[in-house]
C-alpha cells in the first residue's frame, strides 16, 4: 500500500519570501507519479505541479518547483515569492502509473502568508 | 475546453435519506475518480470508473455506489445517509491512457453534503 506523510500542519511565510512543504511517500513500486494540489477555501483541487518516478529533472512550474529525491523518498514543494494568494491547504498526492487513476494523498498543510 | 462540473456544489439532507451526486468529466476523459474529504479522515478514495465500469473500490460501505455513463457522466449515490457521511465530495477525471503514462488528475469543484 501507499502513504503519503506531510509533517507540517500549518507553515507561516513573509510575502515574497519562499516556502518549502515537506512530502515523503512510501511504495514499493517503481513506477509512480508525484502531484501537488492547492486547495483554497472554495473546496477546489487545483493541480500545482507532477513528478514522475522516472523523470530525472526536478518538476517546475512558474513559481512551483519540485524537489524530487528518490533516495530518500521525498517530494518536498517549493514556492518562490510567496503571494498572499498562495493561502490554502497544499496536498502532495501519488498514483500507480502501473494501476488504476488512484490518488493517494497526505493530510495536507495549511499555509498562511502574511503581507 | 470546459472543467470538471459537480452538481449540485451543495446538499442538506437528514439522516436516513439518500442522495444522488453528478459528476461530468472533461470531454473526452474516459476515467472518473470520487474521492471524500472530511476534516477527520482527510481525503479518501470512493471509487473509479473506466468506460463505464468500475475498476478500483475504496474501503467505503455498500451504501456508497457509483455509475458512469456512456458519455462518462457519472453518479454516485449514497443511502441511508448518516451523520459522518457529511463530507465534500470531489470528483477527478483523467485522460487515461494506459500503464506507465502520465496521469493527470482534473478536479471538479466538489458537492458539499451536510446530513442533519
Amino acid at each position: 500500500a501507499q502513504k503519503i506523510t506531510q509533517t507540517q500542519p500549518g507553515m507561516f511565510v513573509q510575502e515574497k519570501e519562499a516556502v518549502t512543504l515537506d512530502c515523503t511517500y512510501d511504495t514499493s513500486d517503481q513506477s509512480y507519479g508525484l502531484f501537488w494540489y492547492k486547495q483554497p477555501s472554495s473546496g477546489e483541487m487545483i493541480f500545482l505541479i507532477y513528478q514522475g518516478s522516472y523523470d530525472e529533472q526536478n518538476a517546475t512550474e512558474g513559481r512551483y518547483s519540485l524537489n524530487f529525491q528518490k533516495a530518500r523518498k521525498s517530494a518536498n514543494l517549493v514556492i518562490s515569492a510567496s503571494q498572499l494568494g498562495d493561502s490554502a491547504m497544499y496536498f502532495c498526492a501519488m498514483i500507480l502509473l502501473s494501476g488504476y487513476s488512484t490518488l493517494t494523498f497526505g493530510k495536507g498543510t495549511m499555509l498562511l502568508v502574511s503581507p | 475546453k470546459a472543467g470538471v462540473t459537480q452538481t449540485p456544489r451543495y446538499l442538506i439532507k437528514t439522516r436516513g435519506q439518500q442522495v444522488t451526486l453528478s459528476c461530468s468529466p472533461i470531454s473526452g476523459h474516459r476515467s472518473v475518480s470520487w474521492y471524500q474529504q472530511t476534516p477527520g479522515q482527510g481525503l479518501q478514495f470512493l471509487f473509479e470508473y473506466f468506460s463505464e465500469t468500475q475498476r478500483n473500490k475504496g474501503n467505503f460501505p455498500g451504501r456508497f455506489s457509483g455509475r458512469q455513463f456512456s458519455n462518462s457522466r457519472s453518479e454516485m449515490n449514497v443511502s441511508t445517509l448518516e451523520l459522518g457521511d457529511s463530507a465534500l465530495y470531489l470528483c477527478a477525471s483523467s485522460p487515461r491512457q494506459g500503464g506507465g503514462s502520465y496521469n493527470e488528475q482534473f478536479f471538479g469543484p466538489g458537492t458539499r453534503l451536510t446530513v442533519l
